[in-house]
């Protein structure tokens, strides 16, 4: 079935600095949604992407669908201790809104 | 607020024990999901429906029972509990379209000793 794969699995950056994640597929994907989990807490839908190309701004994170609709990308601008937490994407798979989730990546955020 | 709920928050029980997990939801959407959360396994879907009396498999089935009696409850069986059974368990909903957001519950964290 279906897969995503999310890397890196874990990052660890200073507050200030930038930080990526990226999910990619083997196949096409109708589109994908990322979704944020913080410390002990349970995930929360951040935003969906459904175009080619396209690229979402949520302040100082920006995400981007590829041309291929095979990956997509998390990139969050001078990050803070807020930002902490494990980003997950999700992507359908093999039935109607049945959405398989990647491995995820957690962020830690040092001040 | 629409909201969904689980229960119990935390759950210790033996091995060969049958054990439910509660899911409700006001939301009052169609398909509802349970998954596990494991370290380094991300979140794997179990089972799903897509409106009463509808159940499907996920990709992590075997040991688990889901049954839909009603568009807000999605209770999940573990019919003889076992080690590799301790994890994380969230369930969600999304309402009846292809692109909607899945909305979470707290999750379920069981311990099988």
């Amino acid at each position: 079935g279906q897969q995503v794969m999310q890397i890196p699995q874990y990052q660890h950056v200073q507050e200030g600095e930038d930080f990526t994640t990226y999910c990619n597929s083997s196949t096409t994907l109708s589109n994908i949604q990322w979704y944020k989990q913080r410390p002990g807490g349970h995930p929360v839908f951040l935003i969906q992407l459904v175009k080619s190309g396209e690229v979402k701004k949520q302040k100082r994170l920006t995400f981007q669908f590829g041309e291929a609709k095979k990956n997509s990308s998390l990139h969050i601008t001078a990050t803070q201790t807020t930002d902490v937490g494990t980003y997950f994407c999700a992507a359908i798979s093999g039935g109607y809104n049945k959405l398989i989730f990647g491995a995820g990546t957690r962020l830690a955020v040092h001040p | 607020d629409a909201e969904i709920t689980q229960s119990p928050r935390h759950k210790i029980t033996e091995t060969g024990r049958q054990v439910t997990l509660a899911c409700h939801q006001t939301w009052n959407h169609n398909n509802m999901f349970w998954y596990r959360q494991d370290l380094g396994h991300g979140l794997r879907l179990i089972h799903y429906s897509y409106g009463v009396q509808d159940t499907n498999k996920g990709e992590v089935s075997d040991g688990y029972s889901v049954s839909r009696s009603n568009t807000e409850d999605l209770p999940l069986t573990l019919e003889s509990a076992a080690s590799s059974q301790t994890s994380v368990y969230f369930c969600a909903s999304s309402a009846r379209t292809d692109d909607s957001p899945l909305h979470f519950g707290n999750g379920t964290r069981l311990t099988v000793t």
